[in-house]
């Protein structure tokens, strides 16, 4: 069945380490996106990507990268975790850039 | 720059009243807007947009121009409606890309 996964859902990590967030689609879709929500907030779009080797920087600054080796695979990488980067961050895709985008569970890091 | 703004972050109604979910936007052209919704446990999904002009779960929104508005509106709230709800500007470019507003959480009691 086609979706968009995440992985981890959870993650509890100390200061300086490095993580990387997966996310994975199953759609057939191009267009991928990083977004990063604090609790009752609105989405701000840190990364996103037109396709195989292309990645841009959204619209906040952040401090993660992103890279796009395969089409269907699009982690995000922090070199080293601080508490400032605790937050949840939603990975979706789309067919266009103008088409409905489909959302991934979500993964909540803690930083301590 | 584009810009979306919900002025509520909350909304109890109750059971069987009617709701309606403001967003109103700033964009000089003429863009697409979008509600999203997110019901607990779940993840963020589409609701509806403008260039459907559907009803979805008896969910409707009319774009506005003049006021540059695209309110959610259902005239009988139910207790499933109860969930997180954003609305989403894109603008007119091809590689346009999707802006949020901070949402509204919207809570139907019995």
């Amino acid at each position: 069945e086609a979706d968009i996964y995440q992985t981890p859902r959870y993650l509890v990590i100390g200061t300086g380490k490095k993580i990387t967030l997966e996310c994975s689609q199953t759609m057939g879709h191009d267009k991928m996106y990083w977004y990063q929500q604090d609790p009752g907030m609105e989405l701000h779009l840190i990364h996103y990507s037109y396709g195989v080797n292309s990645t841009e920087k959204g619209d906040l600054s952040s401090e993660s990268t992103v890279s796009r080796i395969r089409t269907e695979h699009f982690p995000l990488t922090l070199e080293s975790a601080r508490p400032s980067h605790t937050s949840q961050y939603l990975c979706a895709s789309s067919r266009q850039m103008k088409e409905t985008q489909y959302f991934g569970p979500g993964t909540r890091l803690l930083v301590l | 720059a584009q810009r979306v703004t919900q002025p509520e972050k909350l909304l109890s109604v109750f059971k069987g009243a009617p709701v309606e979910l403001k967003c109103n936007y700033s964009y000089s052209g003429s863009p697409e807007l979008f509600w999203y919704v997110q019901y607990s446990r779940q993840r963020l999904q589409l609701l509806l947009r403008h260039i459907s002009r559907e009803s979805i779960k008896g969910f409707t929104a009319d774009l506005n121009k003049g006021e540059t508005s695209f309110h959610l509106k259902k005239p009988f709230a139910q207790e499933e409606d109860s969930a997180m709800y954003y609305c989403a500007l894109n603008g007119t470019g091809a590689n346009s890309k999707l802006t949020f507003g901070k949402g509204i959480t919207l809570s139907v009691r019995p």
